[in-house]
């Protein structure tokens, strides 16, 4: 069984569209995020929510919307793509927010804005 | 200075031999450490977690905490070709928010 599943695993589209990615977890942890991995492969937070509750909010444009219906699921919708969108996004989760929580990664969606 | 900082490599080493790599830390991250290990295009899993001063060992791979300075290191005993991966270094500031290093390029060769 997959711990961390995410939908799409690939995202091609036209710049301006408008897009959702999916996250589940069947780990039964509190806390769920969102990463950005960039062409340099560097892995940066963009979200966390503990519990239906969002925690972290980085520096993202508001463009970029996460929810979370309940604390299995954590979407990520992004409005108005734009070329520098283009990236592969991953989902963790840990068991909760405490500084020694492993935090497990699903498998990714390569987003491709044209 | 970063969060987390490593050395972008790529480090080579021929198979059996132990591949050393390491990490720089600031005060503001937490005093925990994870290491990851990044195939390419696949997403970063979990290989060890350390908490405390000194070495912690599990099968082939050792992380070693050198609190006093900023330093922590993972080491791979007997490389194999299969250890050829990007490892990253991550610690947490609050509320779990994670930063990671660039990663190191490791490559075994055989």
């Amino acid at each position: 069984d997959t711990a961390v599943s995410q939908t799409p695993k690939y995202l091609v589209t036209q710049m301006g569209n408008d897009k959702s990615i999916k996250c589940e977890q069947n780990l039964g942890h509190d806390t769920m995020y969102w990463y950005k991995q960039d062409s340099k492969k560097f892995l940066k937070i963009m979200f966390s929510y503990n519990n239906k509750e969002l925690i972290i909010n980085e520096t993202v444009p508001n463009r970029f919307s996460p929810k979370s219906p309940d604390k299995a699921h954590l979407n990520l919708h992004i409005n108005s793509l734009e070329l520098g969108d283009s990236a592969v996004y991953f989902c963790a989760s840990s068991q909760d927010q405490g500084l020694a929580s492993e935090q497990f990664f699903g498998p990714g969606t390569r987003l491709t804005v044209l | 200075q970063k969060e987390v900082e490593q050395n972008s490599g790529p480090l080579s080493v021929p198979e059996g031999a132990i591949a050393s790599l390491n990490c720089t830390y600031s005060d503001r991250v937490s005093q925990s450490f994870f290491w990851y290990r990044q195939y390419s295009g696949k997403s970063p899993e979990l290989i060890m977690s350390i908490y405390s001063n000194g070495d912690k060992e599990d099968g082939r791979f050792t992380a070693q905490l050198n609190k006093a300075s900023q330093y922590v290191s993972l080491l791979i005993r007997d490389s194999q070709p299969s250890d050829s991966a990007t490892y990253l270094c991550a610690a947490p500031t609050d509320f779990n928010k994670f930063y990671f290093g660039s990663g190191t390029k490791l490559n075994v060769k055989p």
